[in-house]
């Protein structure tokens, strides 16, 4: 069965950086796209970045493009995101989800979710 | 961006009775391949979001048939036929047709 289990999560000072990983298994996961988005209390769910199957294209949200960068290892079966020049308002949940497949726009599994505080 | 608007935000729901949630986009959600990427997802209380429905009404794997979903275009609607304790959290609309992927605000479902 499909399985996202994703770590690294930490509390921060404003400006600092933290890097999250996703380890997927139940799928081939080279053959993916996949997707990282984050919750809220205050915003909701919010849409992060996506990375292509095979890393090939990277999409982001205004909020996070130039400060977080998406990719993935193929080779371990992992998803990662590098969050950098990070700001109170990225505090959330992060989740990793998987893409629905090849050419097809969503997601469908998500994992449990990793906490990002940023707090001075 | 695609703006997603639910109603109800809150909808109290005796058990065994029907509920509808609704969605609408700010605009058109088809697709240049023809097709419709309107998600309905559902969230328990500490768990993270799950898909329930994709492409307006196709219920994903193991979704019980009592979950449907309609619309089209910009208007679209899930409907639970009898309500069970198990179906209460919070419900999100999600249009995947445009980079960034929205979501609805949520609609919290609960047992009266």
């Amino acid at each position: 069965q499909v399985q996202l289990v994703e770590s690294g999560g930490d509390v921060l000072q404003p400006g600092g950086s933290l890097r999250i990983s996703c380890a997927a298994s139940g799928f081939t996961f080279s053959s993916y796209a996949m997707h990282w988005v984050r919750q809220t209390p205050g915003k909701g769910l919010e849409w992060v970045a996506i990375v292509w199957y095979d890393g090939s294209e990277k999409y982001y949200a205004d909020s996070v493009k130039g400060r977080f960068t998406v990719s993935r290892d193929n080779s371990r079966n992992t998803l990662y995101l590098q969050l950098n020049s990070l700001r109170a308002e990225d505090t959330a949940v992060y989740y990793c989800a998987k893409g629905r497949g090849t050419s097809i726009p969503g997601f469908d599994y998500w994992g449990q979710g990793t906490l990002v505080t940023v707090s001075s | 961006d695609i703006v997603m608007t639910q109603t109800p935000l809150s909808s109290p729901v005796t058990l065994g009775q029907p509920a509808s949630i609704s969605c609408r986009s700010s605009q058109s959600l088809v697709h240049s391949d023809g097709n419709t990427y309107l998600s309905w997802l559902h969230q328990r209380p500490g768990q993270p979001p799950r898909l329930l429905i994709y492409k307006i009404s196709n219920r994903f794997s193991g979704v019980p048939d009592r979950f449907s979903g309609s619309g089209a275009g910009t208007d679209f609607t899930l409907r639970i036929n009898k309500v069970e304790a198990d179906d209460v959290g919070v419900y999100y609309c999600m249009q995947s047709t445009q980079f960034p992927y929205t979501f609805g605000q949520g609609t919290k479902l609960e047992i009266k």
